[in-house]
């Protein structure tokens, strides 16, 4: 069985750019979770759909945005890309629909490089 | 923020020693869970324990949580080189909230 798949491995961007991050999860997971994880620091969670709907979102400022699919595959979009933009971008996948209870499985991450 | 915290920041230990790291948090949960990240990759769930749990055992990790004191311990016996790594607490609130980890240094 297929974990967690994230593309790019790794992106770089140029200050303004827009950058797109692709997930997609483990068959039979319906929801994705995005955080980001800059050099040296704990996970910041940014994003959580559920059934094609976000159900919640962390602290960013709106020009972090993304989608998910009918497929339940997901992607993460920022725009206007800043220096401090620069991270490990990690998805994760959940069996429990509608829960942020249960045990995740991550994908390897996308290192966004901003430059 | 934070919702936990990991103390040590930083471990470093020998083949065989046991290693243990504790997590705290601030608000009440559902569950307390454990997580492993080798360097610069994704994250690898270890253990999740319910808040009506105050000891779970999983081969070499034994995990205690006490919710009162809002803090739990992950106890890694035995400890082995390729046990490097850095550990995330995570707690659920309305998402799933991971500590700032400790990094766990084994040296054969």
């Amino acid at each position: 069985e297929a974990g967690v798949t994230q593309s790019p491995t790794h992106l770089i961007k140029t200050r303004g750019q827009q950058a797109t991050l692709r997930c997609s999860p483990i068959s039979g997971h319906t929801s994705v979770y995005w955080y980001q994880q800059a050099l040296g620091l704990g996970l910041q969670f940014l994003l959580w759909y559920d059934e094609g709907e976000e159900r919640n979102r962390g602290n960013f400022p709106p020009r972090f945005s993304g989608r998910q699919f009918p497929n339940y595959s997901s992607e993460l979009n920022v725009n206007a890309l800043e220096l401090e933009d620069s991270a490990l971008y990690l998805c994760a996948s959940s069996f429990y629909p509608g829960s942020t209870n249960e045990k995740l499985f991550f994908g390897s991450g996308t290192q966004l490089s901003v430059l | 923020s934070q919702q936990g915290e990991e103390d040590p920041q930083a471990l470093s230990i020998q083949e065989g020693e046991n290693a243990t790291m504790n997590c705290s948090y601030k608000t009440s949960i559902n569950n307390l869970q454990w997580y492993r990240q080798n360097s610069g990759r994704g994250l690898v769930h270890l253990i999740l324990i319910r808040s009506n749990e105050r000891e779970k055992h999983s081969g070499r990790l034994r995990v205690t949580l006490d919710t009162s004191k809002k803090s739990s311990s992950l106890l890694i016996t035995a400890s082995r080189a390729a046990d490097t790594a850095s550990y995330f607490c995570a707690t659920d609130a309305d998402k799933l909230i991971f500590g700032t980890g400790t990094r766990l240094q084994v040296f054969p």
